[in-house]
């Protein structure tokens, strides 16, 4: 079956420090979505790509699809304690129906 | 406010019980999907449904069970209780548009004792 893998596990860093997070597809995904879970909260969307190559910003978040369609990257410039939580990256694979895949997501500490 | 509303918040029982846990949808949404999150861990699909019907099946046991009922709102059966199946309960819901994202629940929270 589909499989998504991300990595790193946990992430440490101190405030203003960058961040960057990746995801892989054991399969090409028809589209990769991000969700960021707070602590203590549920999975809210952030966003999607569809196109192969595409690059995407939200104000400090740069996404990124690969050419592939196989891999996904989620960048944060200068990190803010408002950023921790925990990214998830979920694709989706035309071929196993709307069913989305989640990764096991990266959890993101900031420190001030 | 995501717009999707979960029931109850918190659910303590012992092993063996049985619970129900029940979603409602977004106003317009057809889909429903139930993940499992464990303590510190991903999103485990479960199982979907489209306006009433199973379209997918995760790694759901089959102690569990779930449904959709004509009005869209979903319930997701959890029997013979062991202690492993204590877990944040996530219900989400999207629209019928192609690539829409999933819309979550504030999720119930089992524990198993």
């Amino acid at each position: 079956g589909q499989q998504v893998m991300q990595i790193p596990q946990y992430q440490h860093v101190q405030e203003g420090e960058d961040f960057t997070t990746y995801c892989n597809s054991s399969t090409t995904l028809s589209n990769i979505q991000w969700y960021k879970q707070r602590p203590g909260g549920h999975p809210v969307f952030l966003i999607q790509l569809v196109k192969s190559g595409e690059v995407k910003k939200q104000k400090r978040l740069t996404f990124q699809f690969g050419e592939a369609k196989k891999n996904s990257s989620l960048h944060i410039t200068a990190t803010q304690t408002t950023d921790v939580g925990t990214y998830f990256c979920a694709g989706l694979n035309d071929n196993y129906g709307q069913n989305f895949v989640f990764g096991p997501g990266t959890r993101l500490s900031v420190l001030p | 406010d995501s717009g999707v509303t979960q029931t109850p918040k918190h659910l303590i029982t012992a092993t063996g019980q049985r619970v129900t846990l029940r979603c409602s949808p977004r106003s317009g949404d057809l889909s429903v999907y139930w993940y499992q999150q464990s303590l510190d861990q991903g999103l485990q699909f479960l199982i979907q449904y489209y306006n009433g019907e199973e379209r997918a099946k995760g790694n759901i046991l089959e102690r569990f069970s779930a449904q959709q009922f004509p009005d869209l709102h979903s319930e997701l059966n959890l029997s013979s209780l062991e202690l492993g199946d204590s877990a944040l309960y996530f219900c989400a819901s999207r629209d019928s548009s192609y690539n829409s994202p999933l819309h979550f629940g504030n999720g119930t929270r089992l524990t198993v004792t």
